[in-house]
């Protein structure tokens, strides 16, 4: 068990619906990456939030967004869902400043979409 | 761009020495990591390097040479749990206190046989 939480774990949903994915870090880290990882692709970075800002983009489509609370728990949003979005979508937390900064991941959630 | 290479598939047999070797060129470089990943489960941290040279860790080491862009995983007295993809990842430039996010190959698929 890494420490980070994620929820749901399986999400089934329709073409054009949107969802919101919700990461929990480890206790005490700052900073968020979320990954989309699908069959033919490797893990993919989308979005990397630190304390609360945005400090990294990777290939995240404009359909989907992010944000960091101020409780340092993180929502990926997904709309217009398309059957390509199926995927696990992973977050990592890690925590700057201690030894190698580590990106620990959670279980993911595995997206379906109709 | 960003490109990280790693063999698709190995197969090796129970009790055997195996190496995953990893090429990569990327724009910006602050160490790489070695993940295993279990079929539809989260990455779990094995190894890093940011120095060359070879870090030992139990049955698994790792090597990093920078001048040549190349890394390998050498896993010892293989068991059957061993199979899972091992994932090479090259950890981007952060800044402003954050660390980089991770720039991942698409694995190495490893099935150890009896």
């Amino acid at each position: 068990d890494s420490g980070v939480t994620q929820t749901p774990k399986h999400l089934i949903t329709a073409t054009g619906q949107r969802v919101t994915l919700r990461c929990s870090p480890r206790s005490g880290d700052l900073s968020v990456y979320w990954y989309q990882q699908s069959l033919d692709q490797g893990l993919q970075f989308l979005i990397q939030y630190y304390n609360g800002e945005e400090r990294a983009k990777g290939n995240i489509l404009e359909r989907f967004s992010a944000q960091q609370f101020p409780d340092l728990h993180s929502e990926l949003n997904l709309s217009s869902l398309e059957l390509g979005d199926s995927a696990l979508y992973f977050c990592a937390s890690s925590h700057p400043g201690a030894g190698t900064d580590t990106q620990y991941f959670g279980p993911g959630t595995r997206l379906t979409v109709l | 761009g960003q490109n990280i290479d790693q063999p698709t598939e190995m197969t090796a047999t129970e009790g055997a020495i195996v190496q995953i070797n990893c090429t990569y060129q990327t724009s910006g470089f602050n160490g790489l990591f070695w993940y295993q990943q279990h079929a539809g489960e989260a990455p779990t941290f094995l190894s890093y390097n940011v120095l060359d040279g070879l870090e030992e860790k139990g049955r698994f080491s790792s090597f990093l040479s920078r001048s040549k862009g190349y890394s390998y995983l050498l896993l010892k007295e293989l068991q059957m749990k061993d199979s899972a993809s091992y994932l090479c990842a090259v950890r981007d430039h952060g800044y402003g206190g954050s660390q980089g996010n991770l720039i991942f190959g698409k694995g190495t698929k490893l099935s150890v046989k009896p």
